[in-house]
C-alpha cells in the first residue's frame, strides 16, 4: 500500500502523559498536513509542512502541540501533558503542490 | 477566514433514489473545492475536485458536483444511489493564498442508503 500511513492507529494514555504520532506520507508528496477530527465534526487544520519547513503552525491548538518533519519525509506530532479534551482522531494528509490531499487512516487518541 | 456549511447532517434514502447534498462556503476570493467520502471504518477519500474550467465536475462512482459561484455553492449529486454509498460526505474548500493547500471542511453529512 503506497498511501499515507499513520502509527499507531489507537493510543490510550493517562492525562498528563506525552504522546507522539507518526505519519509517513506518499513518497513523492512534498506537502504534509496534520488535522484533528472530533466526533460529529469535519477535520480541523492544525499545521503543514512543505518539505522539511513548517510553513503554518498558528492553528496548533496550544503550545503543548508540536510537529516536526526533520528530513522532509515522515512527520511526527507530539502532544505534551495531555488533557481529556485532546481526545480525538488525528489525521495526516499529503499532497503535491497542486491537487487534492490524500489522507491516512488516522490515530485515535483517548485520554483517560 | 473561510467557513463551509453542510446543511444536511443526516440523509436517509432508498436505493435508486437521487441524491443532492448541499455545500455552501463563505469566501469572496478564488477557491478550490472538494468533496471527500469516508466509508465506515475507512479513511477519507477524495471523491471529486474543482479547480477551474467547467463548473460541472464528474468524480468517481457516478458522483458529480456543480460549482455555482454566485451562490457560493458546490452541491454533490448522484442520480441513483446504491447501498454501498452509505458513508459520511465532507465538503472542503481551499482558499487560494492560504497555507499551502490547507482545507476547511464542513461538518459532514451522514448518508444512509436503505436496500
Amino acid at each position: 500500500d503506497t498511501g499515507v500511513s499513520q502509527n499507531p492507529r489507537h493510543k490510550i494514555t493517562k492525562r498528563g502523559q506525552n504522546v507522539t504520532f507518526r505519519c509517513d506520507p506518499i513518497s513523492e508528496h512534498n506537502r504534509l498536513y496534520w488535522y484533528r477530527q472530533t466526533l460529529g465534526q469535519g477535520p480541523e487544520f492544525l499545521t503543514y509542512f512543505q518539505n522539511e519547513a513548517q510553513l503554518e503552525k498558528s492553528r496548533l491548538l496550544s503550545d503543548r502541540f508540536s510537529a516536526e518533519r526533520p528530513k522532509g519525509s515522515f512527520s511526527t506530532l507530539e502532544i505534551q501533558r495531555t488533557e481529556q479534551g485532546d481526545s480525538a482522531m488525528y489525521l495526516c494528509a499529503s499532497s503535491l503542490e497542486t491537487g487534492g490531499a490524500f489522507f491516512g487512516q488516522g490515530t485515535r487518541l483517548t485520554v483517560v | 477566514a473561510q467557513s463551509v456549511s453542510q446543511h444536511n447532517h443526516h440523509v436517509i434514502l432508498s436505493e435508486a433514489a437521487s441524491l443532492e447534498l448541499g455545500c455552501n462556503y463563505s469566501y469572496g476570493g478564488t477557491v478550490n473545492l472538494f468533496w471527500y467520502v469516508q466509508y465506515p471504518g475507512q479513511h477519507l477519500q477524495l471523491l471529486l475536485k474543482y479547480f477551474s474550467g467547467d463548473p460541472l465536475v464528474k468524480g468517481i462512482k457516478g458522483f458529480e458536483a456543480e460549482f455555482i459561484k454566485s451562490k457560493f455553492s458546490f452541491n454533490l449529486r448522484k442520480p441513483s444511489v446504491q447501498w454501498s454509498d452509505t458513508a459520511e460526505y465532507f465538503c472542503a474548500v481551499n482558499a487560494l493564498g492560504n497555507a499551502g493547500n490547507m482545507l476547511t471542511f464542513g461538518g459532514g453529512t451522514r448518508l444512509m442508503v436503505k436496500p
